[in-house]
């Protein structure tokens, strides 16, 4: 099984719906991260956690909200989508300030 | 603010032949870099990182790097690219600033002529 796990792995959705991505993790960290990567322009910030009552916001959190449930959780939410929102979604998990992060297999979200 | 830059969006290689992919850095304290690929419709694998100690750093599928404090570099290289290296390779470098997020490069996309 993967340590960090992302449901749904694509999604086509239409404008203006909300939608909800999923980050569960396996591997104990404290510290959770959303990022999406565009063609291009490599991986952006979105939003970062280091435990569920700590939430903070990236360097493109417009138009984005996340809740931590729990440790393993954390949830990535677009209130109201637009098409500039369609892109590949990411979450990662990290130990510590120097070690790696782990990311999970990525979340397509198509938006018309 | 740590931030990398990556040069060159596309590098083609022959298999055999050396590769070298480029990453620079700016961060006002000592960083934390890391080489990450992407293979297509996966997410990323760490290739390797540097935190401190050696600046040579070796990775797996027979990649390294070497941290040049004074060249403000951290280029990846493989001695013989094989078929199976072609895929996206990100340099990212540790945020202070966010959490101790990762600051991506743009990417360089490396394909492997037979």
């Amino acid at each position: 099984d993967a340590d960090v796990t992302q449901t749904p792995r694509n999604r086509i959705t239409k404008t203006g719906k909300r939608i909800m991505l999923e980050c569960s993790q396996t591997k104990g960290h404290d510290r959770m991260y959303w990022y999406r990567q565009d063609p291009g322009l490599g991986l952006r910030l979105i939003y970062y956690s280091f435990d569920v009552k700590d939430i903070n916001k990236g360097e493109i959190s417009d138009g984005y909200s996340v809740s931590r449930q729990a440790q393993a959780k954390f949830s990535l939410s677009l209130e109201s989508a637009i098409p500039n929102q369609t892109a590949l979604y990411f979450c990662a998990t990290r130990a510590g300030d120097n070690q790696p992060q782990h990311f999970g297999d990525g979340t397509r979200l198509s938006i018309l | 603010a740590q931030s990398v830059t990556q040069l060159g969006s596309h590098v083609s290689v022959s298999e055999g032949a050396l590769v070298l992919l480029r990453c620079n850095y700016s961060s006002s304290v000592p960083p934390y870099l890391f080489w990450y690929v992407q293979y297509p419709n996966q997410g990323l694998q760490l290739l390797l990182k540097y935190t401190t100690g050696a600046t040579l750093v070796k990775g797996i599928n027979g990649f390294e790097a070497e941290f040049k404090k004074s060249e403000t570099s951290f280029h990846l290289t493989k001695p013989s690219a094989h078929m199976s290296d072609a895929a996206e390779y990100f340099c990212a470098v540790t945020s202070v600033s966010s959490g101790y997020a990762l600051n991506f490069g743009k990417g360089t996309s490396l394909l492997v002529t037979p």
